[in-house]
């Protein structure tokens, strides 16, 4: 098993640009999630997806957009990008329900806008 | 908003000391959960608590679930060069989803 991946591992954009960030993970796992990670600040819930077709916002979702139509994948998009989007971004999955799932993330992808 | 207070943020020990790692808040947690991440690598679970008071013990890891659920901590006895790295508390908020409050993270670094 691959686990959760993500692509690309770094990226560069200048404000304004849009890009979608990949992420799937072959365990079918009913729950999906995008965090950020910032110095001194820890990780950040963007959005989430508890399942195929549905999707809820987190902590900080203004300016990403996501969307689920397959258990496998969930993209996330930047419309327009900011500096201020400049981040390392962490996608995870986990089996759906038990509080006791374990949550196992992706290896990131390392995003700077200029 | 819930948050989740993590101290220290840095520590630099010698190998064979002890310390530990606090996370504090006001709210309630259904558990804690506490993660390791690697430089240019995601978070990787280490441990869950869930029952309040509650300790779990992992090689040289002791880690405790507060009585009344709202905080937690970190005990590394007799510290290794391996054991540097980033160590993230998070609280997983009663609710559907179970959503993750992650604290800042402590960075420790073990020189031998």
């Amino acid at each position: 098993n691959a686990g959760v991946t993500q692509t690309p591992k770094f990226q560069v954009l200048k404000t304004g640009q849009s890009m979608t960030l990949q992420c799937a993970q072959d365990m079918n796992h009913e729950y999906m999630s995008w965090y950020r990670q910032d110095p001194g600040m820890g990780l950040r819930l963007i959005h989430y997806s508890v399942g195929a077709g549905i999707t809820d916002q987190g902590e900080v979702p203004n300016g990403y957009n996501v969307s689920r139509s397959t258990t496998e994948d969930f993209p996330l998009r930047l419309l327009s990008a900011a500096p201020s989007q400049t981040s390392v971004y962490f996608c995870a999955s986990k089996r759906g329900g038990l509080k006791q799932e374990t949550q196992y993330f992706g290896p990131g992808t390392r995003l700077l806008v200029l | 908003t819930q948050l989740l207070e993590q101290s220290p943020q840095f520590l630099s020990i010698q190998e064979g000391e002890n310390l530990t790692v606090y996370c504090n808040s006001s709210s309630v947690f259904s558990s804690l959960q506490w993660y390791r991440q690697e430089p240019g690598e995601g978070p990787v679970l280490l441990v869950t608590v869930v029952t309040g008071g509650e300790v779990k013990k992992l090689k040289r890891l002791t880690f405790q679930f507060g009585d009344a659920r709202k905080d937690s901590s970190l005990h590394i006895t007799a510290a290794q060069p391996g054991d540097t790295g980033l160590y993230l508390c998070a609280g997983v908020v009663p609710g559907g989803y179970n959503k993750l409050i992650f604290g800042a993270g402590t960075r420790l670094a073990v020189h031998p």
